[in-house]
């Protein structure tokens, strides 16, 4: 049973382009949604995350959107750079002691 | 201050051995987790410790692995008679208190047995 469930896999982006990733999640009790950015042979590292009493939070290029009627949010990346090319994960969590879920991940490339 | 670290950075083991994977966090942190992350997939949880205990256990997939923390600072994941399906990146991350703040990963230990 996954319990977010990432797309697309991979992502092919040009270099100044919009990255948008994808999460859709089942469990109604998650109230915090983090994004992580994976560099290879490196652990994970937060980069932004977000609570369901807004739609939206941007930090730099980094953007969620979040709609909690469809139980999904997304991140998307703007003016996309060759040093966003990593692995980003979703993850989610409820309140009162309950693990990190994660997406399965994905691999952004952007080229110039 | 340092980031986590984690020793080894890479282990290989025969099946059936014994090994133990090393996790300091960030000085202060009281919260603990170790997680195992396969080849293409997320970290999936394994343990999360509150101090010296552990908090909860429910991500450890039988009871070939323990973790121990027993002075609330470093940690060590052990895993006994080990299985060539073990095999796979072992993240810890540390934080400051409760499980939504901040989780800090350190570089992971990768585990090959043989």
């Amino acid at each position: 049973q996954q319990q977010v469930k990432q797309s697309p896999q991979s992502l092919i982006v040009q270099k100044g382009g919009i990255s948008i990733i994808n999460c859709a999640y089942e469990n109604t009790a998650f109230d915090y949604f983090p994004w992580y950015q994976q560099f290879p042979g490196k652990g994970p590292a937060l980069l932004i995350a977000i609570r369901p009493d807004v739609s939206e939070k941007k930090e730099g290029r980094f953007t969620i959107s979040f709609n909690k009627s469809a139980k999904q949010f997304s991140l998307h990346i703007m003016d996309s750079q060759p040093g966003d090319s990593a692995t980003y994960f979703c993850a989610a969590s409820s309140t009162g002691n309950t693990p990190l879920v994660f997406g399965k991940g994905t691999r952004l490339s952007v080229i110039a | 201050g340092a980031g986590v670290s984690q020793t080894p950075s890479n282990k290989v083991t025969e099946k059936g051995k014994y090994v133990e994977l090393r996790c300091d966090p960030i000085s202060g942190h009281t919260a603990l987790y170790w997680y195992r992350q396969s080849l293409g997939q997320g970290p999936e949880f394994l343990i999360y410790f509150q101090g010296t205990g552990a908090a909860d256990d429910s991500g450890l997939p039988n009871d070939r692995f323990f973790a121990v923390r027993p002075e609330g600072s470093v940690s060590t994941l052990k895993i006994q008679r080990t299985e060539r399906g073990d095999s796979a990146v072992y993240l810890c991350a540390s934080s400051s208190n409760g499980r939504q703040e901040t989780q800090y990963f350190g570089p992971g230990t990768r585990l090959l047995v043989l």
